[in-house]
């Protein structure tokens, strides 16, 4: 089956301590993105990336890396520079460059700073 | 600095608006200029060159200031087709290395 997968589900970290966030997508889709949720506000875009070797910062890129070396894969590293990195983490990807076509969505990764 | 520097957009606008990208470039000596578009899963292709008296080919409209050190690209009357990512590229004085800028998405909307 097709589709769009991230791990953990739920990651605990310790402050000071950089993770990595993972999501992988078997739909050949080009272009991938990440979001990050905060309780009672909407979606907002930290990375996305239209094609291999290439990704582009969103709104809230501080404190965040990405690395796109392969199609279906686009981690996510969370630093010991984001401030206040405990949330919930969206991963998507679609078909068309620069994201004009519909996005799917991964189940996301809880992160909890301690 | 990046050598060549652009607004990675996106750029949302509506079919029939006018949009203009801008661009900075860091090395004074540079000498020529220009834009290229690039669609998905495609090489660059080149939209055209950039003068310092400034140019025109239909809806594009292409500006070079070199006192400030950038260049302009203005399309008017978006068309859905214009969706793409447009590069500002820059040829040194050497004459041969390009240098692209890493591209503005555009996405014209119906």
């Amino acid at each position: 089956d097709g589709g769009i997968t991230q791990s953990p589900k739920y990651l605990f970290r310790k402050e000071g301590q950089n993770v990595t966030l993972s999501c992988e997508q078997n739909l050949n889709h080009d272009a991938m993105y990440w979001y990050r949720q905060d309780p009672g506000q909407g979606l907002r875009l930290i990375y996305y990336s239209q094609i291999v070797n290439d990704f582009q910062k969103g709104d809230i890129a501080e404190g965040y890396s990405v690395s796109r070396e392969k199609k279906e894969s686009f981690p996510l590293t969370v630093t010991s520079a984001q401030k206040n990195p405990t949330a919930f983490y969206l991963c998507a990807s679609s078909r068309a460059c620069g994201g004009a076509d519909t996005q799917y969505f991964g189940p996301g990764t809880r992160l909890t700073v301690l | 600095r990046k050598e060549v520097e652009q607004d990675p957009g996106p750029f949302n606008v509506p079919e029939g608006a006018t949009v203009a990208f801008n661009c900075t470039y860091s090395n004074s000596a540079s000498q020529s200029f220009f834009w290229y578009r690039q669609d998905c899963r495609k090489e660059p292709k080149l939209l055209m060159s950039v003068y310092s008296s400034g140019n025109e080919d239909g809806r594009f409209t292409a500006q070079l200031n070199r006192a400030s050190q950038y260049i302009s690209l203005l399309i008017r009357d978006s068309k859905l087709s214009d969706s793409a990512t447009y590069l500002c590229v820059v040829k040194g004085s050497d004459g041969n290395k390009l240098v692209f800028g890493a591209g503005t998405i555009l996405r014209v909307k119906s």
